[in-house]
């Protein structure tokens, strides 16, 4: 019964690789989001999406590229990983925009 | 523009109050937020108060808020071990799509 899932919940990998990271929620939410939290747990909007639509998008490398197939996933696939990646990406939905948001658990990318 | 300030540390003992402050600059703040991060875990929704309150109580959690100062609060009664985590301040203005987060706060509760 989890609200907002990621997979996975680990992720480590190469240099150079593609990845993607899944984000499924069962809220009913109009809205997710994308974040990215750093090493000293600063939290930073990547992208946004309602309704399928893209609503915001922060200055985030053009490698980074989400896909909302429907309202209630968000995935983000990210191109030549570099080093810099490696963070916490959390997904988040919320009902409408400017309304409460719920958190996923967290994908923990490391880049090698 | 926005800005969300926290402290970055505090230590209480088991059984004591926890008082986490944050303080921001938007003066249109709507909502304000508290969210809670477990080592290794996601964040969690604990509370939040709308901006036309003063207080709001839920258990163990108090929440105040000084509009006039930007001032807001949460106290943690009884603390226990298990409120040891990151807590983080949001605050969200009626015109921005996204909330602002603050640092966040780690408690460590002692025995």
């Amino acid at each position: 019964d989890t609200a907002v899932s990621q997979t996975p919940k680990y992720l480590v990998t190469q240099m150079g690789n593609d990845k993607s990271i899944k984000c499924e929620q069962n809220l009913g939410h109009d809205t997710m989001y994308w974040y990215k939290q750093d090493s000293k747990k600063f939290l930073k909007i990547m992208f946004s999406y309602n309704n399928k639509e893209l609503i915001i998008n922060e200055t985030v490398p053009n490698r980074f590229s989400p896909k909302s197939p429907d309202k209630a996933h968000l995935n983000l696939h990210i191109n030549s990983l570099e080093l810099g990646d490696s963070a916490v990406y959390f997904c988040a939905s919320s009902k409408g925009e400017q309304e409460t948001q719920y958190f996923g658990p967290g994908t923990r990318l490391l880049v090698l | 523009g926005e800005d969300v300030e926290q402290s970055l540390f505090l230590s209480v003992r088991e059984g004591d109050s926890s008082v986490i402050n944050c303080t921001y600059t938007d003066s249109s703040s709507t909502y304000l937020y508290w969210y809670k991060q477990e080592p290794g875990a996601g964040l969690q929704l604990l509370t939040y108060i709308f901006s036309n309150m003063d207080m709001k109580q839920d258990q163990r959690l108090t929440v105040l808020l000084n509009k006039k100062d930007k001032h807001l609060s949460l106290r943690i009664a009884d603390t226990q071990t298990g409120d040891s985590a990151i807590y983080f301040c949001a605050e969200h203005s009626g015109g921005s799509y996204i909330p602002t987060f603050g640092r966040g706060t780690s408690l460590i509760v002692h025995p």
